[in-house]
């Protein structure tokens, strides 16, 4: 079975700086697909970025990116110049490659980050 | 309105009550999930659903009952609460015929029920 860890349960950055969210992940699978979600106060599950285990280039979408370590089984989310939106909690997730469509998100426990004003 | 809507948000009821949460998305998915959100776990999928009369357990299905007549609505229900039930429940949807199972073929969350089992 998959697994997804988080091992930092919370996580604090000054406003404008850089941080880095890890996780790392356990699968027999060699296709799938890495995630990262953003869940602020408002409860609603927002899907940050995406990353391809098949790709080798990093996803990035504006000021989030990604270090994808395929071998290592690692996937850490950097937040680049932190805005006081960013703060939230912040879930890994990974789901298999499938040609149904069906195949469930597994999550981490998740990160909670603070934005230091 | 369009999208993915969950009702009602909040809702507390005693223990051995049946609750039904409803779930609602305008998209026409094939795909519906229901996921539950506890402190320690993140969350873990109880059921899914592939189309209108098809679904499946996930990872944590006692206590609940589904069902799916028509593609827009995945209700979830608890037939005898628990305290151990108690928790956030997100619905999710998914387009099943677009890129199926591909990167951008991503599920859409809706903004949870909040469930207090007293």
């Amino acid at each position: 079975a998959q697994t997804v860890t988080q091992s930092q349960p919370e996580m604090s950055v000054q406003e404008a700086e850089t941080v880095t969210l890890s996780c790392t992940y356990d699968t027999s699978e060699s296709d799938y697909y890495l995630f990262w979600y953003k869940q602020p106060p408002s409860r609603q599950m927002i899907l940050v970025i995406r990353q391809e285990a098949y790709k080798q280039q990093n996803a990035t979408e504006n000021r989030f990116s990604v270090n994808f370590q395929k071998a290592a089984k690692s996937f850490s989310l950097k937040i680049s110049d932190s805005q006081l939106g960013d703060a939230a909690m912040y879930f890994c997730a990974y789901r298999r490659k499938s040609n149904f469509g069906n195949e469930k998100l597994t999550f981490g426990t998740g990160t909670r980050l603070t934005i230091i004003p | 309105d369009a999208g993915i809507t969950q009702s009602p948000r909040y809702k507390i009821t005693e223990t051995g009550r049946q609750v039904t949460l409803m779930c609602h998305q305008t998209w026409s998915h094939s795909y519906m999930f229901w996921y539950r959100q506890d402190l320690g776990h993140g969350l873990r999928l109880i059921y899914y659903s592939a189309a209108a009369d098809i679904t499946d357990k996930g990872e944590v299905p006692d206590g609940y009952v589904v069902s799916r007549s028509k593609t827009e609505n995945f209700p979830l229900t608890l037939e005898s609460a628990t305290r151990s039930q108690t928790s956030v429940y997100f619905c999710a949807s998914k387009d099943g015929l677009r890129l199926a199972g591909g990167p951008y073929n991503e599920q859409f969350f809706g903004p949870g029920t909040r469930l207090t089992v007293l």
